[in-house]
């Protein structure tokens, strides 16, 4: 099975902030990677996939880079309403597995 | 517009079983795999189950495996999971999710499953 692991596991930052989270696989999982973002009592939304792409809708300053085992989701200018938990998730086999989650806190 | 909506959550006791339905609307149900994924109470996201658009494939996480029985009826727009054998682990709010390119692009709102004696 396929561990990911994210860091950090919460950060704090301020409105305007650029922020990265990172994630690792246990193995090699090409470019099979979505993130997700969950606020409380709400259902995660999907924001990347394939790495790279963005989901339809969402905002510009997400994007997404890694391939392999290394990935990264980038906030460019943080904005009040991302102040969430996100998610990755491999998707190259089945169990699929996501990351344990990292919070995003208002500092 | 895509809705999926679950329902059949509750206190049930350990040992028991539980049937949880996930009803979708606003495209077409035959055509996509659809994804089970809990979470516990404060926890994160843990994958269950999947089915294949057809039914004739289903997958289960290591931790459900044994206990579970993923199904749906097309006609009906709707998925189903059968949890057999619960366990206090069990407790969690269980979402539905659609799968479009082996990602999960709409998510139900959730039904929370508690298991207590």
């Amino acid at each position: 099975d396929i561990q990911m692991t994210q860091s950090p596991s919460s950060v704090s930052a301020s409105v305007g902030d650029r922020v990265t989270i990172t994630c690792r696989a246990s193995q090699d999982i090409r470019g099979w990677l979505a993130w997700y973002q969950q606020k409380p009592g709400e259902a995660p939304k999907l924001l990347i996939y394939d790495a790279t792409s963005l989901q339809s809708g969402v905002p510009s300053r997400f994007s997404g880079s890694g391939s392999g085992t290394d990935f990264t989701l980038t906030i460019s200018s943080l904005q009040p309403e991302d102040f969430a938990t996100y998610y990755c998730q491999q998707a190259n086999s089945f169990p699929r597995s996501f990351g344990q989650g990292t919070k995003l806190e208002i500092k | 517009q895509v809705q999926l909506v679950e329902s059949g959550g509750g206190v049930v006791q350990p040992g028991r079983s539980l049937r949880l339905s996930c009803v979708a609307s606003g495209f077409t149900f035959s055509n996509y795999p659809i994804h089970w994924v809990r979470q516990a109470p404060g926890k994160g996201l843990e994958w269950v189950a999947v089915i294949s658009y057809d039914g004739s494939r289903k997958y289960y996480a290591d931790s459900v495996k044994g206990r579970i029985t993923i199904s749906r009826d097309n006609s009906k727009n709707t998925l189903y999971v059968q949890l057999n054998s619960l366990r206090a682990e069990d407790t969690a709010v269980y979402y539905c999710a659609r799968e479009v390119e082996r990602f999960f692009d709409y998510w139900g709102q959730g039904t929370l499953v508690t298991v207590s004696s």
